[in-house]
């Protein structure tokens, strides 16, 4: 079945710092999203990427689709510590699954040190 | 603040006792979703409702029965569950679009964070 992997798993930085995390996917990929989930919270949707090589931008944080479609990366400039938490990356591949089975990846979990 | 509304947000269950986690949005979304999620891991999918017919079971033990009344409720009701069922329950909604090229975002709920005792 597809898989979307993610890395790194951990991630602490000082703040200020900047950060990415990766994503890569055994399929062609017909959109992915990134998700924000903070300690003790629900994942919150941040962007979708459906285009090849498209790149979008919210303030500090730039998202990038492959040209392949296969990966994904998320990175945060300057972080801050309301930067902290879970950020996952979730494929769809519209020609291997059925509608609303979305392929998270394993999350990489920020920590900011002021 | 979440347009997804769960109830309850904790709640504490033996082996043997039944219960019903409720989910309500009325955001005019017809998919609807049930996820799990350990500590530390990915939401896992458990159930997706489609036009409020059940469209994905992820091979989900028969303890866990969802039910979908209309398109702004979603229930999971929970019987004979183990402690390794113990997790974060959340449920999310999604438009459906009409050429089901790519998945809408998800809204998730607050969440229940179930134990089993």
């Amino acid at each position: 079945g597809q898989q979307v992997m993610q890395i790194p798993q951990y991630q602490h930085v000082q703040e200020g710092e900047d950060f990415t995390t990766y994503c890569n996917s055994s399929t062609t990929l017909s959109n992915i999203q990134w998700y924000k989930q903070r300690p003790g919270g629900h994942p919150v949707f941040l962007i979708q990427l459906v285009k090849s090589g498209e790149v979008k931008k919210q303030k500090r944080l730039t998202f990038q689709f492959g040209e392949a479609k296969k990966n994904s990366s998320l990175h945060i400039t300057a972080t801050q510590t309301t930067d902290v938490g879970t950020y996952f990356c979730a494929g769809f591949n519209a020609g291997g699954t059925s509608y609303g089975k979305l392929t998270f990846g394993q999350g990489t979990i920020l920590t900011v040190h002021p | 603040d979440t347009e997804v509304t769960q109830t309850p947000k904790h709640l504490v269950m033996g082996m043997t006792n039944k219960k019903s986690l409720k989910c309500e949005q009325h955001m005019g979304h017809r998919a609807m979703y049930w996820y799990k999620q350990k500590a530390k891991k990915p939401p896992e999918l458990m159930f997706v409702y489609s036009y409020e017919k059940l469209s994905i079971n992820e091979s989900v033990p028969s303890r866990f029965s969802p039910e979908c009344p209309n398109s702004s409720l979603l229930n999971l009701h929970l019987h004979a569950l183990q402690p390794e069922d113990s997790a974060l329950y959340l449920c999310a909604s999604s438009q459906i679009l009409g050429q089901l090229s790519y998945n809408s975002p998800l809204h998730f709920g607050n969440g229940t964070r179930l134990t089993v005792t």
